[in-house]
């Protein structure tokens, strides 16, 4: 398997600029979700995805941000406007299957956002 | 919520010695405990977990204590080699929530 998919990489854009990151998790996990790690915060959870539907968006900082799953195979997590406080590095991570969720998550590599 | 500390933030070990990370938490329901190993420029990745019905668990030269009693949990890296440096997590899952909550990280650094 490919593993959880992130893009882009890297993204360095303007403040009040729209940002659109995306997400594909491995085949079949149920569960989705996107974290956001800074040096001052750590991982924090944004958003979790059980079969496509949210469950808990606690996490999600403002109405600036707000993330979809349209289905199974795809999620993206949008800034709009971005501002320089959104710097981070986004990681997705998936993790459970219908018959054996052991709890582990399987990260991305990260999108690592700059807003200037 | 969940909160969970995690001690030192940096830690520098010589080759060959062992490392240990400590993470204390604070609800009594948590009852899943895994440790992630995140290397530079990547995302984290599980390196070994423990469940709430058991005290120790080793693989190879790594192992994980919990205490429920006490409410802490440790990460132990024995024969320590330079590819151990990296930045660990203790995490912590409660109850039927499927989400992980994440401790603040350890730096090892292993010198040669």
């Amino acid at each position: 398997d490919a593993g959880v998919i992130q893009s882009p990489r890297h993204e360095v854009t303007e403040m009040g600029q729209e940002v659109t990151l995306r997400c594909k998790p491995i085949s079949g996990h149920d569960y989705l979700f996107w974290y956001r790690q800074t040096m001052m915060r750590g991982l924090e959870l944004l958003i979790y995805f059980n079969n496509n539907v949210p469950i808990d968006d606690s996490g999600m900082p403002e109405d600036r941000f707000s993330a979809k799953m349209p289905n199974a195979s795809f999620s993206t997590l949008k800034i709009q406007p971005s501002e320089p406080r959104d710097s981070a590095v986004y990681f997705c991570a998936s993790s459970g299957t219908a018959k054996s969720n052991t709890g582990e998550l399987f990260f991305g590599e990260g999108s690592r956002l700059t807003v200037l | 919520g969940e909160n969970v500390e995690q001690h030192p933030s940096t830690l520098s070990v010589q080759e060959g010695d062992s490392a240990v990370i400590k993470c204390t938490y604070s609800d009594s329901a948590s009852n899943y405990f895994p440790w992630y190993k995140q290397e530079l420029g990547k995302g984290p990745q599980l390196i070994i977990d423990i469940r709430s019905n058991v005290g120790e668990k080793k693989d190879q030269r790594i192992a994980v204590t919990l205490n429920k009693t006490a409410k802490h949990f440790s990460l132990h890296i024995t024969e320590t080699q330079p590819e151990d440096s990296a930045v660990y997590f203790c995490a912590l899952h409660t109850g039927t929530a499927s989400k992980l909550t994440f401790g603040t990280g350890t730096r090892l650094q292993v010198t040669l």
